[in-house]
């Protein structure tokens, strides 16, 4: 089953505006990441938040981590038509098996209107 | 995707046919994965490996085998592919303790008429 689910599962916006994705998990993590990607392509990597960490910044990307809510945002400002993208969180075990793998969410899909 | 290859890109077979596909990497990282993307399920684990010959099962792993004999090296086999295998394949690698940074290949379109 899905550890991480997103919200919304579809976003539309026009560009230069700024875009707010959300994520939900369910056990405890040891960190938590947000992956990019276009249509027809691989993920792509884009920002490792730590559980330790609260907040952490990349560019134009903006990610938040309330542990104690189980939940995660990722902000894109300034958006770009180039944004366009599906939007995935993916959690990392705290122990075990879970250690080694990442869960993904089901993502959403970002689209930036020219 | 650079360092990161998948063979074929592209694969049409029928119904009770093996299938295997490739994973080849030059980046010398010790994790390797594959996944399964499907509308409404996002991406799931099918199995990894944590070294040679060292792999383990993922959350959907029933009607696929897989094989690390070489480090730049994983294979995917469907033994007697079925329609509800029909779905896009990514490979993905990681030099860390596996659940950090993932590295994704281009993927696999496999359709099972």
């Amino acid at each position: 089953s899905q550890q991480g689910e997103e919200d919304p599962q579809a976003l539309s916006i026009q560009e230069g505006e700024n875009a707010t994705m959300n994520c939900s998990y369910k056990t405890s993590i040891n960190n938590l990441q947000w992956y990019r990607q276009n249509s027809g392509r691989g993920l792509v990597h884009l920002i490792l938040i730590r559980s330790n960490e609260r907040e952490k910044h990349s560019g134009r990307l903006r990610v938040t981590l309330d542990t104690s809510k189980k939940s995660s945002s990722l902000l894109i400002t300034a958006s770009r038509a180039a944004d366009t993208a599906s939007y995935f969180c993916a959690t990392a075990g705290s122990s075990g098996a879970g250690s080694y793998q990442l869960t993904f969410g089901k993502g959403t899909k970002l689209s930036v209107i020219p | 995707d650079a360092g990161i290859t998948q063979s074929p890109r592209h694969k049409v077979t029928e119904t009770g046919t093996p299938v295997t596909l490739r994973c080849h990497q030059t980046e010398n990282h010790r994790y390797m994965y594959w996944y399964r993307q499907d509308p409404g399920h996002g991406l799931r684990l099918i199995h990894y490996s944590y070294g040679v010959k060292d792999t383990d099962k993922g959350e959907v792993s029933d009607g696929y085998s897989v094989s690390r004999s070489k480090t730049e090296d994983f294979l995917l086999t469907l033994e007697s592919a079925t329609s509800s295998q029909t779905s896009v394949y990514f490979c993905a690698i990681s030099g860390l303790a596996g659940a950090y940074e993932q590295f994704f290949g281009p993927g696999t379109r496999l359709t099972v008429l």
